[in-house]
């Protein structure tokens, strides 16, 4: 059975600095891996997808990385802000499934002004 | 924009109730899924369907059932609420096997049982 794990379970930063939070996963088997943000109290948003023939994707301050044959992937946030200040929730989906998703337990974040 | 709508952000029912949370998406995805989120527990996952009428069981479906009679919506059902179904629910929609397309996610119901 899948399972994902995220470390660190939390982490505090001040303003500006870069930050890479962690995500690993049991079986490499994955048709891809998907990076969340929740803030608190509300839903999830995307913020990566990567497929598992790829080795990262890219928005604006994110880059995430996935390394399938070691079952890692990182997501690195460049010059933080207040406003990343979030849960941030790494999932996979098995080869296999119906397509349902397997999460880690997330890392909180906070990024100090 | 993908958009789905989850009824209730809050709800406050009460042991042994009937209750019913509510997700409606606008983007034709032929899978949708119910999550319940609790703190240490993380995302799990209780019931998914991946076309109408069709329903699957997740990691925990005990003391649940679905129902998806729309393609649009896909309904959780408490059949006699408990205190341990107090939670925060998790509703969201996907293509079936377009893997390079995320997971949509409703903005959740906090659900408390009294």
């Amino acid at each position: 059975k899948q399972e994902v794990t995220q470390i660190p379970a939390a982490l505090s930063v001040p303003e500006g600095e870069n930050l890479v939070l962690n995500c690993s996963f049991t079986d490499s088997a994955i048709y891809n891996l998907q990076w969340f943000r929740q803030d608190p109290g509300k839903g999830l948003t995307s913020l990566l997808l990567i497929q598992s023939s790829q080795r990262e994707q890219t928005s604006g301050r994110l880059n995430a990385s996935l390394d399938k044959s070691s079952g890692r992937s990182t997501l690195y946030i460049a010059a933080s802000q207040p406003g990343d200040s979030a849960t941030y929730l790494c999932a996979v989906i098995s080869s296999g499934s119906a397509r349902q998703l397997t999460f880690g337990s997330g890392t909180q974040l906070t990024v100090l002004p | 924009d993908v958009k789905v709508t989850q009824s209730s952000r809050y709800l406050v029912k009460r042991t042994g109730e009937k209750v019913f949370l509510e997700c409606v998406q606008d983007m034709d995805h032929e899978n949708m899924f119910w999550y319940r989120q609790d703190p240490g527990l993380g995302l799990r996952l209780i019931y998914f369907s991946y076309d109408v009428k069709m329903k699957e069981k997740g990691d925990i479906p005990e003391g649940y059932s679905v129902s998806r009679e729309k393609k649009e919506r896909f309904s959780l059902i408490l059949e006699s609420a408990s205190t341990n179904q107090t939670s925060m629910y998790l509703c969201a929609s996907s293509w079936l096997d377009r893997d390079n397309q995320p997971q949509h996610f409703g903005d959740g119901t906090r659900l408390s049982i009294l």
